[in-house]
């Protein structure tokens, strides 16, 4: 299986900071890499797919990076409704499978 | 609008038995492929099984297989997960979620169905 590997795992922010969580696959998965939302006691949300990709409605402040085993997720300026956790999902795979998660919390 | 309702969820003694159900609307249900996601209390998300849109292509984590089975009713809108031998370890908010082809992200996702494994 294709392990993905995120960090931190704990991120403090403020509201206007910029952001970045980190995955690493452990073998290139080229820019099939999603990244979802999750807030507390809610179903995840589609963020961003095929590495770069805007999920429709999602704001402009989120963006994504990388391929191969490399890949970044960016909130330029995060503000309040941003604080949750964030999990990439890679799909090269029939066995697919989502990173450990990041926690973004307020500073 | 696209949903997708599980049910069938509930308290079970280790080593029973539970059937979930996830009931889609507003997508070609014939044509999209449904998944099953865990996630185990305060735990990450967790890939379990996906079935093609005929039906006829299944996968499964290697933590399922052999216990659990996806199906599906495609003249009902209706996806399927049996779980049979159950283990406290399979305890889990479970969720439907589908992307269109077996080999996707998930777009939909259900509200999640709670899966207690306990004596």
């Amino acid at each position: 299986d294709i392990q993905l590997t995120q960090s931190p795992s704990t991120l403090s922010a403020s509201v206007g900071d910029r952001v970045t969580i980190t995955c690493r696959a452990s073998q290139s998965i080229s820019y099939w890499l999603a990244w979802y939302q999750q807030k507390p006691g809610e179903a995840p949300k589609l963020l961003i797919y095929k590495a770069s990709t805007l999920e429709s409605g999602v704001p402009s402040r989120f963006s994504g990076s990388g391929s191969a085993t490399e890949f970044t997720l960016t909130i330029s300026s995060l503000q309040p409704d941003d604080y949750a956790t964030y999990y990439c999902q890679q799909y090269t795979n029939y066995f697919l499978t989502f990173g450990g998660g990041t926690k973004v919390e307020i500073k | 609008e696209v949903q997708l309702l599980e049910s069938g969820g509930g308290l079970v003694q280790p080593g029973g038995s539970l059937r979930l159900s996830c009931a889609a609307s507003g997508l070609t249900f014939t044509s999209t492929a449904m998944s099953w996601v865990r996630q185990a209390p305060g735990k990450g998300l967790e890939w379990v099984s996906s079935i093609s849109g005929g039906g006829g292509t299944t996968h499964y984590a290697d933590s399922v297989k052999g216990r659990f089975t996806i199906s599906r009713d495609n003249s009902k809108n209706t996806a399927h997960l049996e779980m049979n031998s159950l283990r406290a370890e399979d305890t889990a908010v479970y969720y439907c979620a589908s992307g269109g082809q077996l080999l996707a992200y998930f777009e939909y996702w259900g509200q999640g169905t709670l899966v207690a494994v306990s004596s």
